[in-house]
């Protein structure tokens, strides 16, 4: 079964400074997309990025991007020039590609963002 | 309308009721997802539909759990003989397609939940 691990369950950033969260995950599949929701206190899930596991560039959206390291299996984001509004629970989650449409999710990382 | 929704926002039950949580997807949209989320927790997946067909409910926790969406839109969670570990947010989601799709296609976009609280 795949498993997503998300190993900080709080991290928090001075607010215009970069912060880093970290996703790990295991599967024995070769194709599959990884995404990052952010959860602010409304408790919508919100999509923030994408990235297909058959594409080696980073996916990046604005103020962020991801560091996909295929090999290690691993996911992080990166949020530059942190903002108030950043402050969220962030969850990693994991799809494969062939088998399905079910979502793995890991257990979230808590951001404060300092003003 | 705009976005998923879900109703009741709240409901408190009392242990051995049945209740029946509705999702309302984004118009057009062919995949509808439910999950399971504790609080401080990651959504736990229940089960998904495309259109009218439940494509896999190996989330479901026991046989007490049912989902159907008869017309491929709304979509019904419904737990019978309710009991107090069954109390958590429970959530939908909608992506407009299934499987090999866009980014934009593939996008799970979440209800706001509703939260069960059995006594």
């Amino acid at each position: 079964a795949q498993t997503v691990t998300q190993s900080q369950p709080e991290m928090s950033v001075q607010e215009a400074e970069t912060v880093t969260l970290s996703c790990t995950y295991d599967t024995s599949e070769s194709d599959y997309y990884l995404f990052w929701y952010k959860q602010p206190p409304s408790r919508q899930m919100i999509l923030v990025i994408r990235q297909e596991a058959y594409k080696q560039q980073n996916a990046t959206e604005n103020r962020f991007s991801v560091n996909f390291q295929k090999a290690a299996k691993s996911f992080s984001l990166k949020i530059s020039d942190s903002q108030l509004g950043d402050a969220a629970m962030y969850f990693c989650a994991y799809r494969a590609f062939f088998s399905g449409n079910q979502f793995y999710f890991g257990t979230g990382t808590s951001l404060t963002v300092i003003p | 309308g705009a976005g998923v929704s879900q109703s009741p926002r709240y409901k408190v039950t009392k242990r051995g009721q049945d209740v029946a949580l509705r999702c309302d997807p984004i118009s057009g949209h062919v995949s509808l997802y439910w999950y399971r989320q504790a609080l401080g927790q990651g959504p736990e997946f229940l089960t998904y539909f495309n259109y009218e067909a439940q494509q896999d409910k190996s989330g479901l926790p026991n046989d007490r759990f049912s989902a159907e969406r008869p017309e491929g839109s709304i979509s019904t969670l419904t737990i019978q003989r309710t009991e107090q570990r069954d109390s958590a947010m429970y959530r939908c989601a909608s992506s407009l397609a299934p499987g090999l799709a866009s980014t934009a296609q593939e996008t799970q976009y979440f209800g706001p939940g509703t939260r069960l609280l059995v006594l």
